[in-house]
C-alpha cells in the first residue's frame, strides 16, 4: 500500500529553522514529482513548492511568498523528501503535507501523508 | 486572497444536489487542469476530480466536475450527511509557475 508519512513539526521560536521529513512507500518515489502543501488553523490549502524527479533534474519550484526561506530537496535512496524551513515566523504556524501526483509530474495528488503540526511561538 | 475564488459555504437538504463554482483566470484554469479535493476535519485532503472531470479511483459517482473557459464546478449530487466538509479546487498557474489552490468550500447538509 502505498503511504506517505511526515515528521519533524513540533514548536519553534520565531527566528528559527526546521526540516521537515517525508517517508514515502509503496511507490516508485524516485519518479515522483513530490509537493509540499501547508494549512495554518482554520485556513486553507496552500501549495509551498515541488521537486522533480532526478531524471527531470531535480530541480525545486516553489510558491512566491516562501521561495527566500524554503529548500526541498530528497534522498531517493532512503525514499525521503525534505522541507528545509529558516527563519521561521508565527505565520509559518500550521499542518505540513507532503504530497505524490497521480501521474508522476501531475498536478493533481493522489496521495497525502497525514501531517505535521508546526508551531512557531516565543 | 486566493487565486482561485469558490464561495465560503453552500447548503442543501439530504437528496438535494449542490454546486461548487471555481473562478480563476487564464493564466490558471483557462489553461491548465482543474482538480478537485475534499476535506473532512483533521484529515489530509482527498482527491475527488482529476483533470476537471475524471472522477479519482474509489470516489463515489455521486461527484462530478466540470470546466468551461476559466470557471469550473463540482457538482455533488444525492447529497448525504458524510459529505459535510470542505472543498478545494486547484489548477497550475503558468504565470505564477505554482500551483493554485481556492479558499474552500464548506458543505452542510441541512
Amino acid at each position: 500500500e502505498a503511504q506517505l508519512v511526515e515528521s519533524g513539526g513540533g514548536l519553534v521560536k520565531p527566528g528559527g529553522s526546521l526540516r521537515l521529513s517525508c517517508s514515502a512507500s509503496g511507490f516508485t518515489f524516485e519518479h515522483a514529482w513530490m509537493n509540499w502543501v501547508r494549512q495554518a488553523p482554520g485556513k486553507g490549502l496552500e501549495w509551498l513548492g515541488r521537486i522533480k524527479s532526478k531524471t527531470d533534474g531535480e530541480t525545486a519550484d516553489y510558491a512566491a511568498p516562501v521561495k527566500d526561506r524554503f529548500t526541498i530537496s530528497r534522498d531517493d535512496s532512503k525514499n525521503k523528501l525534505f522541507l528545509q524551513i529558516n527563519s521561521l515566523k508565527t505565520e509559518d504556524t500550521a499542518v505540513y503535507y507532503c504530497a505524490s501526483p497521480g501521474g508522476y509530474s501531475s498536478s493533481w495528488f493522489v496521495l497525502w501523508g497525514p501531517g505535521t503540526l508546526v508551531t512557531v511561538s516565543s | 486572497q486566493s487565486v482561485l475564488t469558490q464561495p465560503p459555504s453552500v447548503s442543501a437538504a439530504p437528496r438535494q444536489r449542490v454546486t461548487i463554482s471555481c473562478s480563476g483566470s487564464s493564466s490558471n484554469i483557462g489553461s491548465n487542469a482543474v482538480n478537485w479535493y475534499q476535506q473532512l476535519p483533521g484529515k489530509p485532503p482527498k482527491l475527488l476530480i482529476y483533470y476537471n472531470d475524471l472522477l479519482s479511483s474509489g470516489v463515489s459517482d455521486r461527484f462530478s466536475g466540470a470546466k468551461s473557459g476559466t470557471s469550473a464546478s463540482l457538482a455533488i449530487s444525492g447529497l448525504q450527511s458524510e459529505d459535510e466538509a470542505s472543498y478545494y479546487c486547484s489548477a497550475w498557474d503558468r504565470g505564477l509557475n505554482g500551483l493554485v489552490f481556492g479558499g474552500g468550500t464548506i458543505v452542510t447538509v441541512l
